[in-house]
């Protein structure tokens, strides 16, 4: 099973700042098959990026996704009052799917 | 616009069987080459897959949850279900369902969601 690592597990920011949060593997994540998913409270994940890089329908361009190999990174380029959530990695190269622990974005 | 909804009872005995179901509207759950997965996530912890299954019923599932699990669907009534024996109070979570693209050699990330149903187990 790959197991994914988050950090930092809080980010404290100001809106119009710029968010960078971490996602290693425990192991190779194949064909850079890695999404990232934001959560809002009492709401179901949703998803911003696949493959890596690629950005879901709808999910605006201050959202990019980047990594290979074992280490990932999803970049909010100016943090939007919408943009404080927590956000999760997932690999889905591999069974089990895997999550990571998440990254609370909060208002600073 | 796929909108999925999960069903089934919020309360579960221990040792029961947690049954839920996924309705998937605003298309036919046969149409592409998705996956129609479970997800489900214990009050504030992070998600845990629980696996899928395709249309012609092939699945995939998590081994930690192998042994209790069946993943079924009907495509007759355009809906998939989720069955755990045995549950205990490590089963109280909110349960997703969620379409898997598919769109690489039947991987793909989870585009849609449904709002999630609260299941709690206790006697």
């Amino acid at each position: 099973e790959i197991v994914l690592t988050q950090s930092p597990g809080t980010l404290s920011l100001s809106p119009g700042e710029r968010a960078t949060l971490s996602c290693r593997a425990s192991q190779s994540v194949s064909s850079s098959y890695l999404a990232w998913y934001q959560q809002k409270p009492g709401q179901a994940p949703r998803l911003l990026i696949f493959g890596t890089s690629r950005r879901a329908t709808g999910i605006p361009d201050r959202f990019s996704g980047s990594g290979s190999g074992t280490d990932f990174t999803l970049t909010i380029s100016r943090l939007e009052p919408e943009d404080f959530a927590v956000y999760y990695c997932q690999q889905y190269g591999s069974t089990p799917r895997t999550f990571g622990p998440g990254t609370k974005v909060d208002i600073k | 616009q796929v909108q999925l909804q999960e069903s089934g009872p919020g309360l579960v005995k221990p040792s029961q069987t947690l049954s839920l179901t996924c309705t998937v509207s605003g298309g036919s759950i046969n149409t592409g080459n998705y996956y129609w997965s479970w997800i489900r996530q214990p009050a504030g912890k992070g998600l845990e897959w629980i696996g899928r299954i395709y249309t012609s019923g092939s699945t995939n599932y998590n081994p930690s949850l192998e042994s209790r699990l069946t993943i079924s669907v009907d495509t007759s009534k355009n809906h998939f279900s989720l069955k755990l024996t045995s549950v205990t109070a490590a089963d109280t979570a909110v349960y997703y369902c969620a379409r898997d693209l598919g769109y690489s050699y039947g991987r793909g990330p989870l585009d849609y969601w449904g709002q999630g149903t609260l299941v709690t187990v206790s006697s």
